[in-house]
Formats: C-alpha cells, structure tokens, sequence
C-alpha cells in the first residue's frame, strides 16, 4: 500500500534561517506532488506542484522553493524565514491521470519562526 | 475558474445530534467532489469522495454526502454526531488538467470547524 511520510512533525526556527522540509512517498512510482500551507482561519493553500522529477510549479511567489530530487520525494525550502512563514505545512500525492482518486495528504509539519 | 463555498465557518452540534456540512461549487461541468477530515495537528483525510453515479455516496466513519447538481451542492451528512467528530472539515473540487501530463489539483473549501457539546 502506499503510505506518506513528512518530517519533522514540529520545527521552531528563527527568522532570517534556512529550512528544509522533507516528504517521501512510498508504494507508488511517479506520482503527483504537492506542498501546501495552512494558516489559521485561511484554508489550505497550494504553494507548489511537481509532477515529475525536477518539474516544480509554483503557484504563490514568496519566500520558498522546492525541489523534486528523485521520483518519489519533495522537499520545501527557504534560505532566510520570515515570520510570516510560520504555518502548518502538508504534503500530498497523487496517482497520475487518476483525477477521482484525490490526493493523500501526509501528517503536517507545523513551523513556528520565531 | 472553478470555485469552493463552503458558508460556515464554524458549526456547533450536541453529541447525538444529526449533522449537515454545506458545500457549493461552481464549475460548468460536473467535477470530481471530495470531502476530506481534519483533526487537530493532523493531516487531512478522505471521508467519501463522487465523480460518477449514485448521487448518495457512503463514507467512513457513517457521513455520507448528496451529490445535487441542480444546486451545484455536495453537502455532508451524518445522523449521529460522535464527540470524535470534532474536527475540521473541507470539501473539495477536482478537474483533470489539459496539460497531457496526467496531473490535476484540487481546489479547496475553506473549511468548517465541527464544535460537538457532550
């Protein structure tokens, strides 16, 4: 079965720091990924897409990039914080062409800059 | 663009209680809908999901939602709220891209947070 791994669960960080969020996916090849943010009282927002390796989209322009290394991983990054990165962020995947299968979200990272 | 209502913020039952989730949608053709759960410092996960069919679909955990296309609605309902319940709750809209490349995404509600009195 396919299973969604994000670490770390927690990560309290200064401003002006580098980050580095990690997401692999396991039991499935190719699939679609995706890193969202989720702010208080403001919903889930896309912030970038891959659906292969080294293919990112970019939906909101900010302070944060990400890179698809190998097939089955994405990792979100940033070389200086800002406060308002502070969020709960959540990755997911999804099987290519498959648009009734939805997407399976992993267990979030919650980012304090402080 | 395809668009998410989901009108309450927040919504507060008693234990026992039915409960009923509201979600619009606007799009001019049927898309795939999807309601996913939240609970606190989690990750989401699907509850049910309708791209064809039966209109009524049956989740986990005993929701099920109704798929009313002239009301372009796919409100959540369950007859007995838990106090596990509580959670957040978010609907969701998906479309197959054009692009060739097999990917599609999702557009989001912006939730609604289930409130249950014991």
């Amino acid at each position: 079965s396919q299973t969604i791994h994000q670490w770390p669960a927690t990560l309290v960080q200064p401003v002006g720091s580098p980050l580095s969020l990690e997401c692999t996916v396991e039991g499935t090849s190719n699939p679609n990924l995706y890193w969202y943010r989720q702010a208080a009282g403001r919903g889930l927002q896309l912030l970038f897409y891959s659906v292969g390796i080294g293919q990112i989209s970019s939906e909101v322009p900010q302070n944060l990039s990400a890179s698809r290394p190998q097939d089955r991983q994405f990792i979100l990054s940033s070389k200086k914080l800002l406060l308002s990165d502070s969020g709960f962020y959540l990755c997911a995947w999804s099987p290519k062409g498959y648009s009734n299968y939805g997407y399976t979200f992993g267990s979030g990272t919650r980012l304090t800059v402080v | 663009a395809q668009s998410v209502t989901q009108p309450d913020i927040h919504i507060t039952v008693s234990e026992g209680a039915s409960l009923e989730l509201r979600c619009n949608y606007s799009y001019g053709a049927t898309p795939y809908l999807f309601w996913y759960v939240q609970s606190p410092g989690q990750g989401l996960q699907l509850l049910l999901k309708y791209f064809s069919g039966d209109t009524l679909v049956q989740g986990i955990k005993g929701f099920e939602a109704e798929f009313k296309r002239s009301q372009s609605s796919f409100n959540l309902r369950k007859p007995s709220v838990h106090w596990s319940d509580a959670a957040e709750y978010f609907c969701a809209v998906g479309l197959k891209e054009n692009s060739g490349a097999g990917s599609y995404q999702l557009t989001f509600g912006k939730g609604t947070k289930l409130s249950v009195i014991p």
